[in-house]
């Protein structure tokens, strides 16, 4: 597609369920990042993917939380045994290039509501 | 760390008004970004900066190494304009990995007609 693409753009669970959220980057795009953003707070990052090389997890808030990125090019963030903290939109970018000149794409958002 | 201060937390206004938006950083970057973020959550990135000016249409970013300040500007603004600004600056040094990249709270501007 022409942008990066989320999926889903609303998800509303039980606290206790696990949710998988879907990042489709720009085709080529090299790099591509998770980020969570709270009601009212600035973006928070989670996790960087760039090429073949090891993920970056720093901000991965907690175990529960992990990610894939399947052939370069698909991620999926999974949250398990959710809670009512973990309610935010979740904003998935990419980049043609990682590092520090790599202009960012964003994607629309996967906003999760846990009750 | 850096640290990144943006201000106005908010600001209103009237269409057709000259806005300026400031961001600040405590470090040394390498590269800042602004982004803007309309209701509903897409993220647009407006500009990506290490030096001097840039201008698109009726947006103009500008940013001082030495002072560690970067303004955005919006000429003959618009209500169409109304979003929430962000800055985000990478740390020199930093490698170029995502944590490297530190975001602002935002500035939720309201251009009314």
């Amino acid at each position: 597609g022409a942008g990066v693409s989320q999926s889903p753009s609303n998800k509303v669970t039980e606290k206790g369920k696990d949710v998988e959220l879907r990042c489709d980057p720009i085709s080529g795009h090299t790099a591509l990042y998770w980020y969570r953003q709270s009601l009212g707070q600035g973006l928070e990052f989670l996790i960087y993917f760039q090429g073949n090389s090891a993920p970056d997890k720093s901000g991965l808030p907690s175990d529960r939380f992990s990610a894939e990125r399947t052939g370069g090019s698909v991620s999926t963030l999974t949250i398990q045994r959710t809670q009512q903290e973990d309610s935010a939109v979740y904003l998935c970018a990419s980049s043609l290039v990682g590092g520090a000149y790599g202009e960012l794409f964003f994607g629309e958002g996967s906003r999760l509501t846990v009750l | 760390k850096n640290e990144v201060e943006q201000s106005p937390q908010n600001l209103t206004a009237q269409e057709g008004e000259f806005i300026t938006i400031n961001c600040s950083y405590s470090v040394g970057i390498s590269a800042l970004h602004w982004l803007q973020q309309h209701p509903g959550g897409g993220i647009v990135s407006l500009f990506m900066l290490s030096s001097g000016k840039k201008k698109h249409g009726r947006l103009i970013a500008t940013i001082n190494i030495q002072e560690k300040h970067s303004s955005l500007h919006i000429t003959a603004s618009h209500p169409r304009d109304s979003a929430v600004y962000i800055c985000a600056v990478r740390s020199i040094g930093s490698g170029g990995g995502a944590d490297g990249l530190t975001f602002g709270k935002g500035t939720h501007l309201i251009i009314q007609p």
